[in-house]
């Protein structure tokens, strides 16, 4: 089991609202990466932070947005939700680039 | 674009048996490959990795190999288990090591 935690495990919300998903990485990890990963499809990358700034996005819109906090715990807001926002919501901690990244067991987003 | 797919959605092996599940990678310039084991209601769980200056590394009971010049990812499992059946992923990371893109997937199957 690793050391990365992400709240809320489950979350519905109705489409056009905000949510706000919340990672804690594995100690001493400074590089946390976003991923959205649809039913039966693999994980899609959304953005990586490095020691506090998005240092790599994937293809999604602006309304995906981030925060890394100096204790290297992560947020992820989505804004303007919609029905295709439905997925699962993970994020995994590294320390820095190449090397074994630590995945969280995710939070599931339904979108009605 | 940018793509990581998987030759095999679905494979079934008896217990004992090795595994081979491949994966063709479509951007010559990735230079950090990793398999991922994600079994369900969990996050992606790191494997194996390898750096593009290398062609095989081997970890316990699995071996990675890499070929560049067809772009051409495998895993290989000795002594499949039951524990080994879940989902598995590869996936590449660009020069840079900011973004990581997954393939589909493979679901393994082990029979006892």
């Amino acid at each position: 089991e690793t050391g990365v935690t992400q709240s809320p495990t489950h979350l519905i919300k109705t489409r056009g609202q905000q949510v706000t998903l919340r990672c804690s990485s594995q100690s001493g990890h400074n590089t946390v990466s976003w991923y959205q990963q649809a039913l039966g499809q693999g994980p899609q990358f959304i953005f990586q932070y490095y020691r506090e700034e998005e240092n790599g996005r994937g293809n999604f819109p602006p309304r995906f947005s981030g925060l890394q906090f100096p204790n290297y715990s992560s947020e992820l807001n989505v804004n303007a939700l919609e029905l295709d926002d439905s997925a699962l919501y993970l994020c995994a901690s590294s320390l820095g680039s190449y090397t074994e990244a630590f995945f969280g067991q995710g939070t599931r987003l339904t979108v009605v | 674009g940018e793509s990581v797919g998987l030759h095999l959605p679905t494979l079934s092996v008896q217990e004992g048996d090795n595994s081979i599940i491949n994966c063709a990678y479509s951007n010559s310039a990735s230079d950090y490959f990793i398999w991922y084991k994600q079994e369900s209601g969990k996050g992606p769980q790191f494997i194996i990795d390898i750096r593009s200056n290398m062609d095989k590394r081997q970890g316990q009971r699995v071996t990675v190999l890499l070929n560049k010049t067809v772009k051409h990812l495998s895993l290989q499992i000795a002594a499949t288990q039951p524990g080994d059946s879940a989902v598995y992923f590869c996936a590449e990371t660009n020069t840079g090591g900011f973004k990581t893109i997954f393939g589909a997937g493979t679901r393994l199957f082990v029979k006892a």
